[in-house]
């Protein structure tokens, strides 16, 4: 296994286009977390899942924002509407299920968006 | 709600020295405690980890011991080399509630060792 993937690596896009971000998990991991970046910043919590089911959202995640694990494999997270303030990072991690290993996150790359 | 706060950065030292990182936290509950490190070019990964008051996580030659008692978790290393250059997050986990696996990051250390 290659460990988390993340598609595109870079994106540049308009303001007002939308966006379309893949990750693929490890694959025997059954929780996948989503998190944006910005400069000089920690990354911030999104969303995560459990298998396919979507079992918290952060309040960052505003409508514009949506995120799907279908079959419970890759996710993607697509942005509506962009705006200069979506330009960040945005990090995918994977987990297995049990307590304490759910916090033993394997990060991918990211994707940098910047939105013109 | 959860909070991390790291000191601020960037660090810069020579081959050799010490280095501390500080790490303080404010949670409900009992969190665990962790150590991410992104190299340049590279994800996040995770570099030690506490689960409980007291514990010491260590790996790499680095460590770091959780004290409830002053909500902290701060990262040594008692001889940095070159390779160690890198962005050093500190991290916490909440099992509370709902936020199961959620990681509450600080802003990141950056670290530049010079040979």
């Amino acid at each position: 296994d290659t460990g988390v993937s993340q598609n595109p690596r870079h994106k540049i896009t308009k303001r007002g286009q939308n966006v379309t971000f893949r990750c693929d998990p490890i694959s025997e991991h059954n929780r996948l977390y989503w998190y944006r970046q910005t400069l000089g910043q920690g990354p911030e919590f999104l969303t995560y899942f459990q298998n396919e089911a979507q079992l918290e959202k952060s309040r960052l995640l505003s409508d514009r924002f949506s995120a799907e694990r279908p079959k419970g494999s890759f996710s993607t997270l697509e942005i509506q509407r962009t705006e200069q303030g979506d330009s960040a990072m945005y990090l995918c991690a994977s987990s297995s299920q049990t307590q304490l290993s759910s916090y033993e996150q394997y990060f991918g790359p990211g994707t940098r968006l910047t939105v013109t | 709600g959860d909070s991390v706060t790291q000191m601020e950065g960037p660090v810069t030292l020579s081959e050799e020295a010490f280095l501390t990182i500080n790490c303080t936290y404010t949670a409900t509950g009992y969190p665990s405690l962790f150590w991410y490190v992104q190299y340049p070019g590279e994800g996040l990964q995770l570099l030690l980890k506490a689960t409980k008051a007291d514990d010491k996580g260590s790996n790499k030659g680095f460590e770091a011991t959780y004290r409830k008692e002053t909500t902290s978790f701060h990262l040594e290393k008692g001889s940095v080399q070159v390779s160690d250059s890198a962005v050093y997050f500190c991290a916490l986990g909440n099992a509370g509630g709902t936020s199961y696996g959620k990681l509450t990051f600080g802003q990141g250390t950056i670290l530049t060792v010079h040979p």
